[in-house]
């Protein structure tokens, strides 16, 4: 295991609504990212956190939103929720602020986002 | 539009068997290329990388082969085991420049006994 968590496990919404989820780091990591897996599909990279600041964004629009807390929980926020944002969420920590370069993400189980 | 395009999409091998997949890269900025490996119901794990200084990387049962004139990597799996069948990603970073991970559409392979 890991030792990155998230929660909820599965989650269903309507279309309009909002949604928060949620993911604890492994220990000792300060950079989080999130990533939107469509069924059958790869990982699509959303945003990243880095000491609570927003260290880069992937193609998504301003209601996709996070935060991360100084003991390197976060949160992916996501507004006007979409029938298309039906997806697997996934948050992966990093031990340094720059992922890959020999420095391993470590993904979460994920959250089951389903949008009705 | 895909930076990483990956196939097979499916791979069926039987037990004992190579297991080969084959991954495409347009951005040559790309200096990191790691292979992930997905069980249902899990995050991906990370299972194997390289870097484009080097041809070949072997970690036990499973090679990356790079091809950096090509921009072409795959992943081989020898002697293919029923608990290797999962859904394989490769994904590509330029480490320099970005923090972005951009991932294969996956290949799901399994492997009869």
């Amino acid at each position: 295991e890991t030792g990155v968590t998230q929660s909820p496990t599965h989650l269903i919404k309507t279309r309009g609504q909002q949604v928060t989820l949620r993911c604890s780091s492994q220990s000792g990591h300060n950079t989080v990212s999130w990533y939107q897996q469509a069924l059958g599909q790869g990982p699509q990279f959303i945003f990243q956190y880095y000491r609570e600041e927003e260290n880069g964004r992937g193609n998504f629009p301003p209601r996709f939103s996070g935060l991360q807390f100084p003991n390197y929980s976060s949160e992916l926020n996501v507004n006007a929720l979409e029938l298309d944002d039906s997806a697997l969420y996934l948050c992966a920590s990093t031990p340094s602020g720059i992922s890959g370069g020999g420095n391993e993400q470590f993904f979460g189980p994920g959250t089951r986002l389903t949008v009705l | 539009q895909q930076q990483v395009k990956q196939s097979p999409q499916s791979l069926i091998v039987q037990k004992g068997g190579i297991s080969i997949i084959n991954c495409a890269y347009e951005n040559t900025a790309f200096d990191y290329f790691p292979w992930y490996q997905q069980f249902p119901g899990k995050g991906p794990a990370l299972l194997i990388a390289i870097r484009p200084d080097v041809s070949e990387k072997k970690e036990g049962r499973f090679t990356i082969s790079f091809n950096k004139s090509a921009k072409q990597f795959s992943l081989h799996i020898m002697d293919s085991q029923p608990g290797d069948s999962a859904t394989y990603f490769c994904a590509a970073l330029d480490s320099n420049t970005g923090n972005q991970f951009y991932f294969g559409t996956g290949t799901s392979l399994t492997v009869i006994p």
